[in-house]
């Protein structure tokens, strides 16, 4: 596997179910993001990842929940989603915070439906 | 507040027939502008980043340029395959994240 993978690629579920997003990224870097893109908007970071440590929540909702166990590795688990929560789920990853090539790379993302 | 304005929303070309898209900012310190090509249902590709006023990269038919409140994205001679939505984000002083626009969505015709 080479750069950012993200399983699975399709995800419907019911508004009651718990499921969890997969990223891995094979880039050897250190910070990792989750992004929700919808129709019409621009891409909306909603948390991030440095050396392990979240450093950043973008307000999400308490119904996301992130885990990054190691600097390969991020996880989006999701419970009791509202319909506007489909979207396009991307992970990204990048040299940490003040590195000076700070390029981000995406994942495939998941196409997430709330039924 | 940091803003990224891109135009037009959309675009539509012939084959051949060279365009350029725009990125627009507002920040206070830009660090560095980030160009990236998104096709349907995919995860954005990473395309070009310009760190300085007057600085440009190019790519095949692409051709990335930046002043001090914009930057654009010019296609020469585009194909068909370059049909895709084209995001813009910038990196400011001060923070460690990107700050993204809405993208061209570009549609060449053969």
């Amino acid at each position: 596997e080479t750069g950012v993978t993200q399983t699975p690629r399709h995800l419907v579920m019911g508004m009651t179910n718990k499921k969890s997003l997969k990223c891995e990224q094979h880039l050897g870097h250190n910070a990792m993001y989750w992004y929700k893109q919808s129709a019409k908007k621009p891409l909306e970071l909603m948390f991030v990842y440095n050396f392990k440590e979240q450093t950043e929540n973008n307000s999400v909702p308490s119904r996301f929940s992130p885990e990054c166990p190691n600097s390969s590795h991020l996880f989006l688990h999701l419970h009791t989603l509202q319909p506007e929560d489909s979207a396009l789920y991307l992970c990204a990853s990048s040299q940490p915070a003040g590195a000076h090539s700070y390029e981000q790379y995406f994942g495939p993302g998941t196409r997430l439906t709330v039924t | 507040e940091d803003q990224v304005t891109q135009s037009p929303e959309a675009l539509r070309l012939q084959e051949g027939e060279s365009s350029s898209l725009n990125c627009s900012y507002t920040v206070s310190g830009l660090r560095g502008l980030f160009w990236y090509r998104q096709d349907p249902g995919k995860g954005p590709e990473f395309l070009f980043t310009l760190y300085s006023a007057g600085e440009e990269k190019e790519k095949e038919r692409l051709k990335a340029t930046l002043t001090k409140k914009e930057s654009f994205l010019h296609i020469t001679a585009p194909k068909p395959e370059d049909s895709a939505t084209y995001l813009c984000a910038v990196l400011t002083s001060g923070y460690s994240t990107l700050t993204f626009g809405k993208g061209t969505m570009l549609l060449v015709s053969p």
